[in-house]
């Protein structure tokens, strides 16, 4: 059991580049998350999704786009990326919109 | 590792005493509270959790309290490790807010051995 995982571990973009961030979970939860983690700041959800098809914004989900097309996969997309967007980026899931949350390792982005 | 939490609250322990954290929550309607803790360079681990309902719950060495007059919080470590040397975040979980999680900034442990 991997649990969660994400690639890429690491990225380096320039202003206006694209990509995506893949996640994948290998215990059947319906709910996933993105999360993005600044100095001081603390978590902050990005996009969630509450089953297969499905997504909705979170606290910050201005200049990221997500897609679950499959229930074990949840892709975070930056289409023209920003330095304010270099931060590290998590992944979590939950079996139940009140269950615990199991991250992934992170992937830390910077844009410059 | 990630650097997190440049400017946290710290809290500096001696190896063997116990250990407090504090965390003052947002939303008198939150009903499921969290304690994860993340060490450098690995994403938040999930200790332990308590719902609205009670006023405290027990993990192993790790003991939740719950004061919801207040809107507080806490985290006690028994016999702290140098293995508990991470940052600690509390978050509250809202049913009116889609059930989604709530983060607080984070504490910074130092275990001196």
């Amino acid at each position: 059991n991997a649990g969660v995982t994400q690639t890429p571990k690491f990225r380096v973009l320039k202003t206006g580049q694209s990509m995506t961030l893949l996640c994948a979970q290998d215990m059947n939860h319906e709910y996933m998350y993105w999360y993005r983690q600044d100095p001081g700041m603390g978590l902050r959800l990005i996009h969630y999704s509450v089953g297969e098809g499905t997504t909705a914004k979170g606290e910050v989900p201005d200049g990221y786009n997500v897609s679950r097309l499959k229930k074990q996969n949840f892709l975070l997309g930056l289409e023209s990326a920003a330095p304010s967007q270099t931060s590290v980026y998590f992944c979590a899931s939950s079996a139940t919109a009140k269950g615990t949350q199991y991250f992934g390792p992170g992937t830390r982005l910077t844009v410059l | 590792g990630e650097s997190v939490g440049l400017h946290l609250p710290t809290l500096s322990v001696q190896e063997g005493d116990n250990s407090i954290i504090n965390c003052a929550y947002s939303n008198s309607a939150s009903d499921y509270f969290i304690w994860y803790k993340q060490e450098s360079g690995k994403g938040p681990q999930f200790i332990i959790d308590i719902r609205s309902n009670m006023d405290k719950r027990q993990g192993q060495r790790v003991t939740v309290l719950l004061n919801k007059t207040v809107k507080h919080l806490s985290l006690q470590i028994a016999a702290t490790q140098p293995g508990d040397s991470a940052v600690y975040f509390c978050a509250e979980n809202t049913a009116t807010a889609g059930n989604k999680l709530t983060f607080g900034g984070g504490t910074r442990v130092l275990v001196k051995p």
